[in-house]
């Protein structure tokens, strides 16, 4: 049972353009999501967050969008550069809390 | 500053051994998350503890246990070792019991043959 799911295993976009990762969740109790980085032989690194009292989150290159109703949220890279190239994981929670739920993750690979 | 820290670094056992992994949060954060991720998932939740205490488990046999001292390190403990326990193991700490967001170590890699 897959209560967070990110869709597009990989996503490949040239550097300079914008890169959007989506994800989609089920559960309604979750109130709280996050986005990681990962690169290889490292732990996730967190990104950004967005609460649902919110329907959009900034932080320098990356927003987080939260669309309740769709169940959705993506979030957007811009401009995409090739250290960008990692693997992403969408995680939610219900509450501020330690158990995250992940998706899968994609794999950014920004092409200079 | 540190971060969190996680020893060993890769780990090969045989099926039926059992394994500890261990880990030493960020100064200053008295929570402990334990995550597995297999290859190809996401990472999942094991436990979460507090102040020494479990606060909360995800959905594994009882094979799997772990606990924190009063340092606030954490060991997490998995017996009688399956094929389908090789994976990742990521631990995270926290300020608090409801604090966001995770700050991950780099893991321990278990492969189980």
């Amino acid at each position: 049972d897959q209560q967070v799911k990110q869709n597009s295993p990989s996503l490949s976009v040239q550097e300079g353009r914008i890169s959007i990762l989506n994800c989609d969740y089920t559960n309604s109790m979750f109130d709280y999501f996050l986005w990681y980085k990962k690169y290889p032989a490292e732990g996730p690194t967190f990104l950004i967050s967005i609460s649902s009292i919110k329907d959009k989150n900034e932080d320098g290159r990356f927003t987080v969008f939260l669309n309740k109703s769709a169940k959705h949220l993506s979030l957007h890279i811009v401009p995409s550069q090739p250290g960008d190239s990692a693997v992403y994981f969408c995680a939610a929670s219900a509450g501020y809390g330690n158990k995250l739920v992940f998706g899968a993750g994609t794999i950014l690979r920004v092409k200079s | 500053d540190a971060g969190v820290t996680q020893s060993p670094t890769h780990l090969i056992k045989t099926r039926g051994q059992h394994v500890t992994l261990r880990c030493s949060p960020i100064s200053g954060h008295k929570s402990v998350s334990w995550y597995q991720q297999v290859l190809g998932q996401g990472p999942q939740f094991i436990f979460q503890y507090y102040e020494k205490e479990e606060r909360g488990r995800g959905n594994f046999p009882d094979r799997f246990s772990a606990r924190q001292f009063p340092n606030y390190s954490s060991e997490l403990n998995v017996n009688a070792l399956l094929l389908g326990d090789s994976a990742l193991y990521l631990c995270a700490s926290s300020l608090g019991e409801f604090s966001s967001p995770l700050h991950f170590g780099n893991g321990t890699r278990l492969t189980v043959t």
